[in-house]
């Protein structure tokens, strides 16, 4: 079965300051993807950043980046220089090459301290 | 391009009623996705349509439970005999699978918010 950790409900962060979200996966699956979204309070769930597993270099854009560890089936993101606006949910998903839906975490609640 | 829209943003309704709502996923995509998200948690997946087909369902997915996308464009979720488990915010996303080289990732609407009083 596929599942998604993250192990950090809640994390804080000073403005431009840099936060490393956690997130962990189990599966048994060698070809798939990995996503980070983010859910501004009542806003709808946008895209942040895309990993494909049979890429070793790490995904970036612009002030985000991730660090993908695939034998340890790990999977975080890094914010630099936080930003006010990027309080919110963040979910870590997983979806298999073949497969049709995501899987995902239960969510890392993110405050940007001004 | 406007995205994924959803109709209505919120519903309240007494337990027992049926309840619908309407997705309109981005018009070049031929997948569309049904998802619940309750308090605290991710979205869980209940089914997926390529064009007007339902290919998979969740368990979750109870015969109360039932999804259509009729011209393989827009699509309703129907919830009949609605239970105060019911309540939760109901999600849309839609794909794009005929691009090559394309994750398919997915792109979400607004959801809808259910409580079931």
């Amino acid at each position: 079965a596929q599942t998604v950790t993250q192990s950090q409900p809640e994390m804080s962060v000073q403005e431009a300051e840099t936060v490393t979200l956690s997130c962990t996966y189990d599966t048994s699956e060698s070809d798939y993807y990995l996503f980070w979204y983010k859910q501004p309070p009542s806003r709808q769930m946008i895209l942040v950043i895309r990993q494909e597993a049979y890429k070793q270099q790490n995904a970036t854009e612009n002030r985000f980046s991730v660090n993908f560890q695939k034998a340890a089936k790990s999977f975080s993101l890094k914010i630099s220089d936080s930003q006010l606006g990027d309080a919110a949910m963040y979910f870590c998903a997983y979806r298999i090459h073949t497969g049709n839906q995501f899987y995902f975490g239960t969510g890392t609640s993110l405050t940007v301290i001004p | 391009d406007t995205g994924v829209s959803q109709d209505p943003r919120h519903k309240i309704t007494k337990r027992g009623q049926n309840v619908t709502f309407r997705c309109d996923p981005i018009s070049e995509h031929n997948r569309l996705y049904w998802y619940r998200q309750t308090l605290g948690q991710g979205p869980e997946f209940l089914t997926y349509f390529q064009n007007e087909a339902q290919l998979e369902k969740s368990r979750l997915l109870s015969d109360r439970f039932s999804a259509e996308r009729p011209k393989g464009s827009f699509s309703t979720l129907e919830i009949q005999r609605t239970e105060q488990g019911d309540s939760a915010m109901y999600l849309c996303a839609s794909s794009n699978s005929w691009l090559a080289g394309n994750t398919y990732e997915q792109y979400f609407g607004p959801g809808t918010r259910l409580t079931v009083t």
